[in-house]
């Protein structure tokens, strides 16, 4: 089976362009969640959809940043307009259903200048 | 206070030997579920286990053993004879059922661990 599937892996982008982050959850998972991580802050939960509808939102850093999930296969993590402290790796990850295993993609690092 | 504690940020030991990562957890919940992650140098996320609040069982898995106990609300992490490719970051996380029934999951900073050859 397919695992999480993030693009970019890896993307360099300057100050002020939008960034947009992909994620293919695990076929039949319902609940997805958008993490960044950094040295300063760790593992930082963004955003967390439940069947495609956002719960969580508390942990989005500011306006410019939004997410979306239009269906059960595939959602985006949006940064516009992106700055330097947005340089983190971002990890989409997903689970079936409540309290069961979250598994992580391989993570986009996003390096802004 | 945080949810997830892991006291230790950095661990050195030598190969062979054995070591403990502990992790400390806070919650209110009758129901839970608690997770170690592995994060080697490459950077991915690998699920290492999960665990159950009313399964307080230890587990083994090879040189891996975890031993859960509510009464101190702990889920230690121990590496039996460790190896070079057991350095990594570990993560701790503990799953609560938040407002509406939905998953809140919360992760500990991490323990880094170094294996000396």
């Amino acid at each position: 089976d397919a695992g999480v599937i993030q693009s970019p892996r890896h993307e360099v982008t300057e100050m002020g362009q939008e960034v947009t982050l992909r994620c293919k959850p695990i076929s039949g998972h319902n609940s997805l969640f958008w993490y960044r991580q950094t040295m300063m802050r760790g593992l930082e939960l963004l955003i967390y959809f439940n069947n495609n509808v956002p719960i969580d939102d508390s942990g989005m850093p500011e306006d410019r940043f939004s997410a979306k999930m239009p269906n059960a296969s595939f959602s985006t993590l949006k940064i516009q307009p992106s700055e330097p402290r947005d340089s983190a790796v971002y990890f989409c990850a997903t689970s079936r259903d409540s309290g069961n295993t979250i598994y992580f993609g391989e993570g986009s690092w996003l390096t802004v200048v | 206070a945080q949810k997830v504690t892991q006291a230790q940020t950095e661990i050195s030991v030598v190969e062979k030997e054995d070591v403990t990562l502990d992790c400390v957890y806070e919650t209110r919940d009758t129901t839970y579920y608690l997770f170690w992650y592995k994060q080697p140098p490459s950077g991915e996320l690998v699920f290492l286990i999960r665990r159950n609040s009313f399964d307080e069982q230890n587990e083994i898995s090879g040189r891996y053993s975890w031993n859960f106990q509510k009464s101190t609300s702990s889920f230690n992490f121990t590496i039996t004879a460790s190896q070079v490719v057991d350095s990594a970051v570990y993560f701790c996380a503990l799953s609560e059922e938040g407002s509406g029934g939905y998953q809140k999951v919360t992760f500990g900073i991490g323990t880094k661990l170094q294996v000396i050859p």
